[in-house]
């Protein structure tokens, strides 16, 4: 099974509020990251969070780690019709090198 | 600019063909990845290479193989395409895993047609 899982799968707002989306996963981890995947292309780096901080913020960006609950939230303000994309976040599993994908949360950004 | 770039964007190919899917880093990086993306699936790890010649199956390896005899590139072969093959194939690499926490620079991906 997926190891990290997005919620929603789709969200669709206006241009100028904030998007929200969350990433629950099962087993203990290093760190989190979130990727941006335009449609039909590669993914591309956003933010990565170590399972001991609580937030990092990157420009419009806002992440932060529950590692209580397994969860994560990434948090886009004043969204911009740019921000249309697919955004997945990836866990580590302890111990491994491999990182796990879910599979994505569709923005759609209304201009 | 750091740069992953693979060898086609769109692949037409007949059942039963030997496919070869070639991914090329300029970043020096000794990690590299195939993926497969389907739709309502995400992504999922068909190879990892970790050094030159140095291979590990990921959770999909079936019906792939990988060579790595140079360290900036990185091929996927499917040796007998099939249909179920087709699908988008994401390259990737990153710096070597100490501690555990390296971001994947991907390529643009080829989208495989398996007919």
């Amino acid at each position: 099974s997926q190891q990290g899982e997005e919620d929603p799968q789709a969200l669709s707002i206006q241009e100028g509020e904030n998007a929200t989306m969350n990433c629950s996963y099962k087993t203990s981890i290093n760190n989190l990251q979130w990727y941006r995947q335009n449609s039909g292309r590669g993914l591309v780096h956003l933010i990565l969070i170590r399972s001991n901080e609580r937030e990092k913020h990157s420009g419009r960006l806002r992440v932060t780690l529950d590692t209580s609950k397994k969860s994560s939230s990434l948090l886009i303000t004043a969204s911009r019709a740019a921000d249309t994309a697919s955004y997945f976040c990836a866990t580590d599993k302890s111990g491994t090198y491999k990182y796990i994908f879910g599979t994505g949360t569709r923005l759609k950004v209304l201009a | 600019d750091v740069k992953v770039t693979q060898s086609s964007r769109y692949l037409v190919k007949r059942t039963g063909e030997k496919v070869f899917l070639e991914c090329v880093q300029d970043m020096d990086h000794e990690n590299m990845f195939w993926y497969r993306q389907d739709p309502g699936l995400g992504l999922r790890l068909i190879y990892f290479s970790y050094d030159v010649k140095m291979k590990e199956k990921g959770d999909i390896p079936e019906g792939y193989s990988v060579s790595r005899e140079k360290k900036e590139r990185f091929s996927l072969i499917l040796e007998s395409a099939s249909t179920n093959q087709t699908s988008m194939y994401l390259c990737a690499s990153s710096r070597p895993w100490t501690g555990g926490s390296y971001e994947q620079y991907f390529g643009p991906g080829t989208r495989l047609t398996v007919t």
